[in-house]
């Protein structure tokens, strides 16, 4: 079955503990992302990649980190959380550009992440 | 910057009913693409439809249409016959830089199917 999994789903921490918020999927897909989902502002885009080795940063990058070292993994790293990252995330992957094909992004099931 | 707006925080409607989701976006590109995404309680985000915007037929998935208007840039989507599993938050996202594959999505509009 095609999916992006996500690991873990639920986490509580407190302020300035290291995590680590895992994303695989076993599409093949080149294209991955991370967004954050707050109340009232939708998604935002944390970081993409667009091939291993290859990440930048979206819309919302600050505090945290990302890989690409594996073609299917891209966990999203926050080396020092603050209860402004409490959110809820998602990675998200696809085979090739949107506009280039018939493709979009496959979404994972979420990481509710609260951050005391 | 590109931005998506959704004007209706909440709407709610009887079982079997059709409901129209009204959504605006902005942006100076020519070729883009428009998604509706459904996000059930399970907080899973599941595609609906999406548009290209070079098209001029509106997309169509069985109960699912959108009435995509380019000079207003006005993308709304129209769920018929309306069921009690359409019951979720919906929002709506525009694609208009293909080179980092970033969703730029609106605040969303909370649908209740009423029984």
């Amino acid at each position: 079955e095609a999916q992006v999994t996500q690991n873990p789903r639920y986490l509580i921490t407190v302020t300035g503990k290291k995590l680590t918020v895992t994303c695989s999927q076993n599409m093949n897909h080149e294209y991955m992302s991370w967004y954050r989902q707050d109340p009232g502002l939708g998604l935002r885009q944390i970081y993409y990649s667009m091939n291993v080795e290859v990440t930048d940063k979206g819309d919302v990058p600050e505090g945290y980190k990302v890989s690409r070292k594996e073609k299917r993994n891209f966990p999203l790293i926050l080396e020092s959380p603050s209860p402004n990252q409490t959110s809820l995330y998602f990675c998200a992957s696809s085979s090739t550009p949107t506009g280039l094909g018939t493709d979009t992004q496959y979404f994972g099931p979420g990481t509710r992440l609260t951050v005391l | 910057a590109q931005t998506v707006t959704q004007s209706q925080p909440e709407m709610s409607v009887q079982e079997a009913e059709t409901v129209t989701l009204s959504c605006t976006y902005d942006t100076s590109e020519n070729n883009y693409y428009l998604f509706w995404y459904k996000q059930p309680p399970s907080r899973q985000m599941i595609l609906v439809i999406r548009q290209e915007a070079y098209k001029q037929q509106n997309a169509t998935e069985n109960r699912f249409s959108v009435n995509f208007q380019k000079a207003a840039k006005s993308f709304s989507l129209k769920i018929s016959d309306s069921q009690l599993g359409d019951t979720a938050m919906y929002f709506c996202a525009s694609l208009t830089n293909f080179g980092n594959e970033k969703l730029t999505f609106g605040t969303g509009t909370r649908l209740t199917i009423i029984p």
